[in-house]
């Protein structure tokens, strides 16, 4: 089975905090992305990342920046919290092909900014 | 640019009665369609997915979905629904941009199963 974990399933973090959400699979996948969910909004994707040190802006990257330095691994990044970044933030990965069209989910982590 | 539109924000059932659950899309070319579950707490889970073929496609849980194009929709359905199904339910449309690949979601809908 496709795992894709994340570091925290709950954070809380003062305003102007510098905050880290790290994600991992371990399917070798090569595509894997950032959404946040805020009720009535769905998700929306921040980024993704289609390869190795490779990233494109999704929907909304305003305030929010990524790193891929290892495959598996996808980091996403507030350079200073703020309180409307208070959100769900999933984590998911695909393959290649055929395969890069069902993404597989972490669990999420609920990030609250105070 | 597509979209994708859940009409319902929650829907309360009785157990053991029929469930449909509403996506229409909006895409210029031919869309890949997947339906996904999202327990309390939890990631999101792929329930099932269409690509072409056979309009009518089967899914984890008893779930199945229909695929019509001419109403730009892709709902969602189950016969008999359980207390367990209780959750969030997204549906997505697929498309694929210059350099990757990303998913449209809809709003979700929340589905509430009255015992």
């Amino acid at each position: 089975d496709v795992k894709v974990t994340q570091s925290s399933r709950y954070l809380v973090k003062r305003t102007g905090e510098k905050v880290f959400l790290e994600c991992v699979q371990d399917m070798d996948h090569e595509n894997m992305f950032w959404y946040r969910q805020d009720p009535g909004l769905g998700l929306r994707l921040i980024y993704f990342s289609y390869d190795v040190k490779m990233k494109e802006k999704g929907d909304i990257p305003e305030g929010y920046s990524v790193s891929r330095e290892k495959k598996e691994r996808f980091s996403l990044i507030l350079e200073s919290a703020s309180t409307n970044q208070t959100s769900m933030y999933l984590c998911a990965s695909s393959g290649r092909d055929r395969e890069a069209y069902e993404q597989y989910f972490g669990p999420g982590t609920r990030l609250t900014v105070t | 640019a597509q979209s994708v539109t859940q009409p319902d924000i929650h829907i309360t059932v009785s157990e053991g009665a029929s469930l449909e659950l509403r996506c229409n899309y909006s895409y210029g070319a031919t869309p890949y369609l997947f339906w996904y579950v999202q327990s309390p707490g939890q990631g999101l889970q792929l329930l099932l997915k269409y690509f072409s073929g056979d309009t009518l496609v089967q899914g984890i849980k008893g779930f199945e979905a229909e695929f019509k194009r001419s109403q730009s929709s892709f709902n969602l359905r189950k016969p008999s629904v359980h207390w367990s199904d209780a959750a969030e339910y997204f549906c997505a449309l697929y498309a694929l941009t210059g350099g990757g690949n990303k998913l449209t979601f809809g709003t979700g809908t929340q589905l509430k199963v009255e015992l």
